[in-house]
């Protein structure tokens, strides 16, 4: 299993551009999470995911939006990037909502 | 909403020295999940704690929960250079989602 993955692992945005951050996942989780961590930073959860068709905000959720059409996707949409975007973007996917979290690698994301 | 306040932020211990971690809340904590974070990497599970006085030990790490369940540590024994990273609380609420303590930094000089 490549538990899961995230592409690209780094990219530079400029102010405005659109893009989105790709996370799948091989374990057959049902729930599935994307968090934002700013250097020095806990993280924070952008939005989360409880199955194919289910999403909903978390803390931080303004600028982004997601979708779950399969129970492996989850992608992240930034519409107008913003120099505030700037940040390590996880996902992460949990078999329960009571279980251990599994986290992709990350996305380094760099909005000039 | 729900914060997690942890402490310290920085750590710099000689290798040998223990280590611990504190995670607090002025509310009641739903569950307590650690973190381990390398340099450059990802969050990595490391447990899970439910009850309230709960004590869990990995080798050389020891997970506590308070008895009020507002608070948590981890603990490490004679830190060892593979330690290094951050750690990180997080409570588990509604639906899975966590809230993250802000996180200690822990540096081994060997």
């Amino acid at each position: 299993n490549a538990g899961v993955t995230q592409t690209p692992k780094f990219r530079i945005l400029k102010i405005g551009q659109s893009m989105t951050l790709q996370c799948t996942q091989d374990m057959n989780h049902n729930y599935m999470y994307w968090y934002r961590q700013d250097p020095g930073m806990g993280l924070k959860l952008i939005y989360y995911s409880v199955g194919a068709g289910i999403t909903d905000k978390g803390e931080v959720p303004n600028g982004y939006n997601v979708s779950r059409s399969t129970t492996e996707d989850f992608p992240l949409r930034l519409e107008l990037a913003a120099p505030s975007q700037t940040s390590v973007y996880f996902c992460a996917s949990s078999y329960t909502d009571y279980n251990e979290q599994f986290f992709g690698p990350g996305t380094r994301l760099t909005v000039l | 909403g729900q914060q997690v306040m942890q402490i310290p932020q920085y750590q710099h211990v000689q290798e040998g020295e223990d280590f611990t971690t504190y995670c607090n809340s002025s509310t009641t904590l739903s569950n307590i999940q650690w973190y381990k974070q390398r340099p450059g990497g990802h969050p990595v599970f490391l447990i899970q704690l439910v009850k309230s006085g709960e004590v869990k030990k990995q080798k050389r790490l020891t997970f506590q929960f308070g008895e009020a369940k507002k608070n948590s540590s981890l603990h490490i024994t004679a830190t060892q250079t593979t330690d290094v990273g951050t750690y990180f609380c997080a409570d588990g609420t509604s639906y899975g989602k966590l809230t993250f303590g802000q996180g200690t930094i822990l540096t081994v000089h060997p």
